[in-house]
This record gives structure tokens, C-alpha cells and sequence, in this order.
């Protein structure tokens, strides 16, 4: 009864190498979002979506691309990784604004290695 | 978002309260006081969130200043399992339709280290 999965838990590449992370919810919330944590542990948002559509994009590459083919899927590809995008990439979920508690549940994160 | 301050690290011991501070002298009257957790490796947690009331739930109690200017995150009987990384994070109102009102925040934390 998984709420938040995400796949890979572990992902190691070469540079330059293009991957993709996929992220599943089964709370029926119809936004999610993606945050990255660095070596320095902080946790900033990249991305959010509601009902498939792009609310939040935060100033990140364009090398990073979420795709959003249902309410229940957020995923984010990568092209070109560089060192730099290592870090642990955690997929959130929540209601939309208009609930008055709409906490966002995290998934296990995945851990992105790029050597 | 409003800016909060945590002390970066705490102990408490096995069976105790452990109470986190926070400060966020600089909040809205439309924005909330949320609190996450960050377990080793695991990904965020929510704990509580209050606008100007107390308020508690099964995991946690939250006692906000009158001025709403700093708050104290009350575990009333922390466990080893409670040791992690704690967040206070103010955001506008979590049901607004105002773009961004979805975005969390994350500061640095407080790491809280519960002994046996």
C-alpha cells in the first residue's frame, strides 16, 4: 500500500548519460511536485504540477524535463547528466490548494550518482 | 516565504519532551507554521501545522507565540525512532489559490538526536 514510490532507490551513470526517474502516487492527490537534496542536505523544489499542467518551475536546466502523463505520474528526465546533478531527487505528492490541510507526502527519494 | 531560524542541533533523552524552537519574527498574518521531519535516508515526514491556535495530533503538539513570531514543536515522549531532522517551514496559506502556495521552503533544520 505504497503512497509515494519512485524508481529507481539508486541510479549510477557516466556523465553525459541521459536517465529518467519515474514517480507514482496511488493517494489520489492531483499535484506533485520534485525536490533535490544535495551533498549539503538541502532540499529545494524543482518542479510542481497540477492535473498535469506546470504550476512551480523553479530556476533549474532545462536539461531537466518532468513529463506528467496523468494526474497519478510525475517523472523527470535528465539529459546530459554532469556532476553536478548528483544528489537524492524525492517526488512529493498533495491535494490541491483549496483543502485547508493539504501536507505533501514524500517518497523514498532516488539516489543519483553521476560519475 | 518567510524566513525561520532553528538551532542547527539538540539531544534529548529517551522518554523525555523534546521541545524544538523556531523563529519566524518576520511571518504574514496569511501564512502557517508547518513542521516536517527527516528521518536518515527517508524522505520528508509531516508532523503538524497551526496559523495562530495551538494544536496537536497524535504525533506532536505545536504551541505558537501570541505574535506569531516564534513557535516550539512538542514531542511529549520522544522515542529513539523520533531522532531526525527537524523542519519549521511558514508558508502562505496552503489553501489559496495564489501561484507557489503549493511550494515548500526548507531551511537547515534541526537535527535532533534522541539518546537512550
Amino acid at each position: 500500500d505504497t503512497a509515494v514510490s519512485q524508481t529507481p532507490k539508486y541510479l549510477v551513470t557516466q556523465m553525459g548519460n541521459d536517465k529518467s526517474i519515474k514517480c507514482e502516487q496511488n493517494l489520489g492527490h492531483d499535484t506533485m511536485y520534485w525536490y533535490k537534496q544535495d551533498s549539503k542536505k538541502f532540499l529545494k523544489i524543482m518542479f510542481s504540477y497540477n492535473n498535469k499542467e506546470l504550476i512551480i518551475n523553479e530556476t533549474v536546466p532545462n536539461r531537466f524535463s518532468p513529463k506528467s502523463p496523468d494526474k497519478a505520474h510525475l517523472n523527470l528526465h535528465i539529459n546530459s547528466l554532469e556532476l553536478g546533478d548528483s544528489a537524492v531527487y524525492f517526488c512529493a505528492s498533495s491535494h490541491t490548494s483549496g483543502r485547508v490541510n493539504n501536507e505533501q507526502f514524500f517518497g523514498p527519494g532516488t539516489r543519483l550518482t553521476v560519475l | 516565504d518567510a524566513k525561520t531560524t532553528q538551532p542547527p542541533s539538540m539531544d534529548c533523552a529517551e522518554g523525555r519532551a523534546a521541545n524544538l524552537p523556531c523563529n519566524h519574527s518576520t511571518i504574514s498574518g496569511n501564512e502557517y507554521v508547518y513542521w516536517y521531519r527527516q528521518i536518515h535516508s527517508q524522505g520528508p515526514q509531516y508532523i503538524i501545522h497551526g496559523l495562530k491556535n495551538n494544536e496537536t495530533n497524535e504525533m506532536a503538539s505545536l504551541i505558537i507565540t501570541e505574535d506569531r513570531k516564534s513557535s516550539t514543536l512538542i514531542l511529549p515522549h520522544a522515542t529513539l525512532r523520533d531522532t531526525a531532522v527537524y523542519y519549521c517551514i511558514v508558508r502562505v496559506a496552503p489553501h489559496s489559490f495564489l501561484q507557489g502556495a503549493q511550494k515548500l521552503v526548507f531551511g537547515q533544520g534541526t537535527r535532533l538526536t534522541i539518546n537512550p
